[in-house]
Parts: structure tokens; C-alpha cells; sequence
């Protein structure tokens, strides 16, 4: 079984520093392109970033490029989201999600919650 | 920046058609996917490739996509469905979401 558990959220002072973490296990992460997806508080789903299977291709939303950074450890089986300067707007809950080859995401994690105060 | 339009709401009635929009510019050439969220519970994922249902996903989701529009509907629609509905599809290398629509079975 397909499973994603995010980690490392919590509550941090706006122009703080957070790192989540998403365990993967069920299926072989290094085969994988993985995603970084945010819901805001009653808000919509907006996708964050994104790292190729062999960890040479990133890509950032506009609202996060600069500030934020998503790698993976293949060995560990293991995603990150390396958050600095964070801002009150980055409150959400932060979701990793796995990429299927046709181009869906057919697997997401409970999520964990980012809380910024300003 | 591209952007998918969803309807804040929709309602219908137990037993009928719920139809669920979402509109880009030229989304009938691109691949779209539709993802249900229940309240405190992650997405999932019900259509792909603008008509495919996942395992395990019931024959009442179905899908299409033609021109601007993108269409989720859920014939028979029961209870459970009530819930958020997400469109989603690929703009070059960036993922794109519409605003999301709430289901109310009412």
C-alpha cells in the first residue's frame, strides 16, 4: 500500500525557517517524480513544487521560487520542503503527493500544518 | 499565468446529475484531472486523463473536455459525494488547480 506521511509543520514567526519531510513507503520512491501541494485555511488547493525521480529537475511556484526549496533523499525514501522567510500568507497545510507516469496525482499525504504569525 | 475557472457551488438533489465545470483558455488540448476532498480528509483523486476512472472510484464519476471546458459529472449522485471538487492540469512544467467547486446533495 501507497503511503505518504508529511512531517515537520508547526508554528514559526513570520520571516522564520521550516523543514517538512514526507516518508514514502509502499513503493519505489526513486522511480517517482514528487510534488509539494498547500491549502491555505478554507482556501483551494495550490501546487508548490516539484522534483524529478533523480532529483535534477525543481520547479517553484512563483509565490515560494527564492524562499523555499524541495529535494529528496532516495535512499532515506524521503521528500523535503526547506521553507525559509516565511511570510503569514504561507499558513496552509502542506500536502507531498506522488506524480503517476500519466501525468495525475493518484497519491497524497494527511498533510501537515504550517502556521506563520505575524 | 494560466487559470481554471470553477463554480464556487453546486447543488442537486439525491438521485440526479450533478455537472461540475471547469474553463481554461484551449483546456480541450490539454489533459485534465478532477480530484474530490471531503472535509478534514486529503484529496483524491476521481478522473484522469479527462475521462479515466482510478480503481475503485465508482462508475457514476465520469468525465469529458472539449474546447474550454472541462465537465466532471456524477449521475445517481448519492450522499457521500457531497464534497470539494478540484480540476487540474499542466501548463508547460507548472501545475495549475481551479478554485475548487463545494458539492451539496440536498
Amino acid at each position: 500500500e501507497v503511503q505518504l506521511v508529511e512531517s515537520g509543520g508547526g508554528l514559526v514567526q513570520s520571516g522564520g525557517s521550516l523543514r517538512l519531510s514526507c516518508a514514502a513507503s509502499g513503493f519505489t520512491f526513486s522511480n517517482y517524480w514528487m510534488h509539494w501541494v498547500r491549502q491555505g485555511p478554507g482556501k483551494g488547493l495550490v501546487w508548490v513544487s516539484r522534483i524529478s525521480y533523480d532529483e535534477i529537475t525543481t520547479n517553484y511556484a512563483d509565490s515560494v521560487k527564492g524562499r523555499f526549496t524541495i529535494s529528496r533523499d532516495n535512499g532515506k525514501n524521503t521528500l523535503y520542503l526547506q521553507m525559509n522567510s516565511l511570510r503569514a500568507e504561507d499558513t496552509a497545510v502542506y500536502y507531498c503527493t506522488r506524480l503517476h507516469t500519466s501525468s495525475q496525482f493518484d497519491s497524497w499525504g494527511q498533510g501537515t500544518l504550517v502556521t506563520v504569525s505575524s | 499565468s494560466y487559470e481554471l475557472t470553477q463554480p464556487p457551488s453546486v447543488s442537486v438533489s439525491p438521485g440526479q446529475t450533478a455537472s461540475i465545470t471547469c474553463s481554461g483558455d484551449k483546456l480541450g488540448d490539454k489533459y485534465v484531472c478532477w480530484y474530490q476532498q471531503k472535509p478534514g480528509q486529503s484529496p483524491v483523486l476521481v478522473i484522469y486523463q479527462n475521462n479515466k476512472r482510478p480503481s475503485g472510484i465508482p462508475e457514476r464519476f465520469s468525465g469529458s473536455n472539449s474546447g474550454n471546458t472541462a465537465t466532471l459529472t456524477i449521475s445517481g449522485t448519492q450522499a457521500m459525494d457531497e464534497a470539494d471538487f478540484y480540476c487540474q492540469a499542466w501548463d508547460s512544467s507548472t501545475v495549475v488547480f481551479g478554485g475548487g467547486t463545494m458539492l451539496t446533495v440536498l
